[in-house]
C-alpha cells in the first residue's frame, strides 16, 4: 500500500479554519484518496474521500494537489467537537484479489481546537 | 448513531474465561470487519468478511475465533486471553465490491482489559 505523512499535531482555535496536510508522494493512480477521524472514546468515522477533484461535503473539503502527491483536509469553522485524530489512507479501488476493502491506518494527526 | 452497534462497551475478563464481542449492522452492508487498536499504536485489521465467509485473516492468533453468521451480525470469540490483548476492538461494515472507494462505517468499539 502507498504510504502517507501526517503531522503528529496541530492546534487550532475555535471559530477558524484548519489546514490539514498529508503527503502521500508514492500514490499511484487508482489510489483514491480517504479522510477519517477518531474521536476520543469513539471509533472512527469517515470524512471525505476524493481521487483528483477538489471535493466538499457537509462535514469539510479536500484540496488535492495537481499531481496528486499531497493533499489538504479543510475544516472551515473548526468548533471544540472537532478535536479528534484525523486520519489520510490511500485505498487502491482496482478489484483484483478483493483487496480494495482495506483501510489501513497510519498515527494520525491530533487535532487539538483551544476555545 | 453510526448504525453499527458493538456490546458490551466494556469487559474485563481473567486469562482462563470465555467471552464473546458482539456487533450488528442496520446498514444492509454485505461487509465485516473486526479491527485492534492498542494503547499508542494504529488501527490493525483483524478479520474481513464478505457474504458471510471469511476473507482475510491478519494473523491473528487463534485465541481470538470470529464468527459471521449472517451479514448483519459479527461476533468475535474471545479464550486464554493474555494481558497483552487488553485493547479497543472495534467493528466495521461496508458494502462489498463498491470499486468507487466506498465508505467503511466503525461502531463505537468494545474496550477489553484482561487481568
Amino acid at each position: 500500500d502507498a504510504k502517507t505523512t501526517q503531522p503528529n499535531s496541530m492546534e487550532s482555535n475555535e471559530e477558524e479554519p484548519v489546514h490539514l496536510p498529508c503527503n502521500h508522494s508514492t500514490i499511484s493512480g487508482t489510489d483514491y484518496i480517504h479522510w477519517y477521524r477518531q474521536l476520543p472514546s469513539q471509533g472512527p468515522e469517515y470524512v471525505i474521500h476524493g481521487l483528483t477533484s477538489n471535493v466538499n461535503n457537509r462535514m469539510a473539503s479536500l484540496a488535492i494537489a495537481e499531481d496528486r502527491k499531497s493533499s489538504t483536509l479543510i475544516l472551515h469553522r473548526a468548533t471544540l467537537r472537532d478535536a479528534a485524530v484525523y486520519y489520510c489512507i490511500l485505498r487502491d479501488v482496482r478489484s483484483s484479489g478483493g483487496s480494495n476493502y482495506k483501510l489501513t491506518f497510519g498515527k494520525g494527526t491530533l487535532l487539538t481546537v483551544n476555545p | 448513531e453510526t448504525g453499527v452497534t458493538q456490546t458490551p462497551r466494556h469487559l474485563v475478563m481473567g486469562m482462563t474465561n470465555k467471552k464473546s464481542l458482539k456487533c450488528e449492522q442496520h446498514l444492509g452492508h454485505n461487509a465485516m470487519y473486526w479491527y485492534k487498536q492498542s494503547a499508542k499504536k494504529p488501527l490493525e485489521l483483524m478479520f474481513v468478511y464478505s457474504l458471510e465467509e471469511r476473507v482475510e485473516n491478519n494473523s491473528v492468533p487463534s485465541r481470538f475465533s470470529p464468527e459471521c453468521p449472517n451479514s448483519s451480525h459479527l461476533f468475535l470469540h474471545l479464550h486464554t486471553l493474555q494481558p497483552e490483548d487488553s485493547a479497543l476492538y472495534l467493528c466495521a461494515s461496508s458494502r462489498w465490491g463498491d470499486s468507487s472507494g466506498n465508505t467503511i462505517y466503525f461502531g463505537e468499539g468494545s474496550w477489553l482489559t484482561v487481568v
